[in-house]
């Protein structure tokens, strides 16, 4: 199985700074074939579900404000918010659908400063 | 709109069994691979088994396997999942979630969730 591992558990910023959430996985979830990466972020409310941010590690899910980015490739991503608004206050997954069986990070809990 | 209704949670006794129903609208179910994730109580999420669109194949986390059943009825645009042997550990937030239109497993569109508890 594929092991993703978020850091940190959880963060406090400011509003109007920079957050960034890292996503670590056990084994590489870039496809060779397509040069795409199986990596998908996730953003849960309290008393809701979860909400598809990003996917391809990197491709914005329609309607997500763009201050949301991903990046990385291989078995290292981030998720990155340029500029917190109170709205973003949430647990964030990562999640790999690169093989069965699909995996989640732990959650990273952000949080106002 | 697309949408994603669960039903059939409840409280329930170890050993016993529960079946989860997902219902779909807004979309062409019978052309979408279908998820089940749950979440425990104050936990994160756990990924418990897919179905292809066409109910072909089906794949379940270890954890599951041999006790749950997943399967599909497309003629009513319903998901299923059949939960047998429940144990303390199955108390979780149960939801649906469809594959993305690209056809790949990451889940564009989730339900609002059916709690299950067991205990006794």
């Amino acid at each position: 199985d594929i092991v993703m591992t978020q850091s940190p558990d959880s963060l406090a910023v400011s509003l109007g700074e920079r957050a960034t959430i890292n996503c670590k996985s056990s084994q590489s979830v870039l496809y060779s074939s397509n040069n795409k990466n199986y990596l998908a972020w996730y953003q849960q409310k309290p008393g809701q579900p979860p909400k598809l941010l990003i996917y391809w590690a990197s491709t914005r899910e329609s309607g997500v404000p763009d201050r949301f980015s991903g990046g990385g490739s291989g078995t290292d991503f981030t998720l990155t918010i340029s500029s917190l608004q109170a709205e973003d206050v949430a647990v964030y997954y990562c999640h790999q659908y690169y093989s069965t069986p699909y995996t989640f990070g732990q959650g990273t809990k952000l949080e106002i400063k | 709109q697309v949408q994603l209704v669960e039903s059939g949670g409840g409280v329930v006794q170890p050993g016993r069994s529960l079946r989860l129903s997902c219902a779909a609208s807004g979309f062409t179910f019978s052309t979408y691979g279908m998820h089940w994730v749950r979440q425990a109580p104050g936990k994160g999420l756990e990924w418990v088994a897919v179905i292809w669109s066409d109910g072909s194949k089906t794949y379940y986390a270890d954890s599951v396997k041999g006790r749950f059943t997943i399967s599909r009825d497309n003629s009513k645009d319903t998901l299923y999942l059949q939960m047998n042997s429940l144990r303390a550990e199955d108390t979780a937030v149960y939801y649906c979630a469809r594959t993305s239109v690209s056809g790949s497993s990451y889940f564009d569109c989730w339900g609002q969730g059916a709690l299950v508890t067991v205990s006794s």
